[in-house]
């Protein structure tokens, strides 16, 4: 079955710091991988996806994440970290196999100290 | 292009008590689907549409619910005798269709049920 493990709870990062915060997934074949994040009061944001090809994936914000097959991982890295990015971030494995699913991790709270 | 909108935005009911919920997609998006979030914890994929088809439904989605898409356009989720347990989040998302890999879901704000 697919799963999607986040092992941080949350994460405290200074303004402008590097960030990564981690994503192990479970899929049998290759996956469709994501990463949202959610402000409070605000929809889920799709930060970037990975479906094939180039391991490294650029996305919005200045947010990136990089594929790695043999660790089964998608981490999300930023190289300097804002304010503004405070929020819930979720990392995700999508199927198209019997219809299409996504499954989210439990996500990963991110607080940005001054 | 206005977005997904999710109508109510809250919602408290009595145990027992039937909720319904609405979602409008944005327009000519032909994929729905609706999860659950409870605090602390991911969406849960509950039920998607494609169309006014309903093709796929999570087995969280007990028989107190039922969603609907009657005219591929807004869907409604409905919960009946509503139990303690059904406390969440419950989120819309809307997608155009075409190969799910390169298929992106825009999701709506939410609506907030609480149980009492």
């Amino acid at each position: 079955a697919q799963s999607v493990t986040q092992p941080d709870i949350h994460i405290t990062v200074s303004e402008g710091a590097s960030l990564e915060l981690r994503c192990n997934y479970s899929y049998g074949a290759t996956p469709y991988l994501f990463w949202y994040v959610q402000s409070p009061g605000q929809g889920l944001q799709l930060l970037l996806k990975y479906f094939s090809g180039d391991t490294l994936v650029q996305g919005i914000k200045g947010f990136e994440a990089e594929f790695k097959r043999s660790q089964s991982s998608f981490n999300l890295r930023k190289p300097s970290v804002h304010w503004s990015d405070a929020a819930e971030y979720f990392c995700a494995v999508g199927s198209n196999t019997g219809g299409f699913k996504t499954i989210f991790g439990a996500g990963t709270r991110l607080f940005v100290k001054a | 292009d206005t977005g997904v909108s999710q109508d109510p935005r809250h919602k408290i009911t009595k145990r027992g008590q039937n909720v319904t919920f609405r979602c409008d997609p944005i327009s000519e998006h032909n994929r729905l689907y609706w999860y659950r979030q409870t605090l602390g914890q991911g969406p849960e994929f509950l039920t998607y549409f494609q169309n006014e088809a309903q093709l796929e439904k999570s087995r969280l989605l007990s028989d107190r619910f039922s969603a609907e898409r009657p005219k591929g356009s807004f869907s409604t989720l409905e919960i009946q005798r509503t139990e303690q347990g059904d406390s969440a989040m419950y989120l819309c998302a809307s997608s155009s269709g075409g190969p799910f890999s390169s298929d992106t879901q825009y999701f709506g704000p939410g609506t907030r049920l609480t149980v009492l």
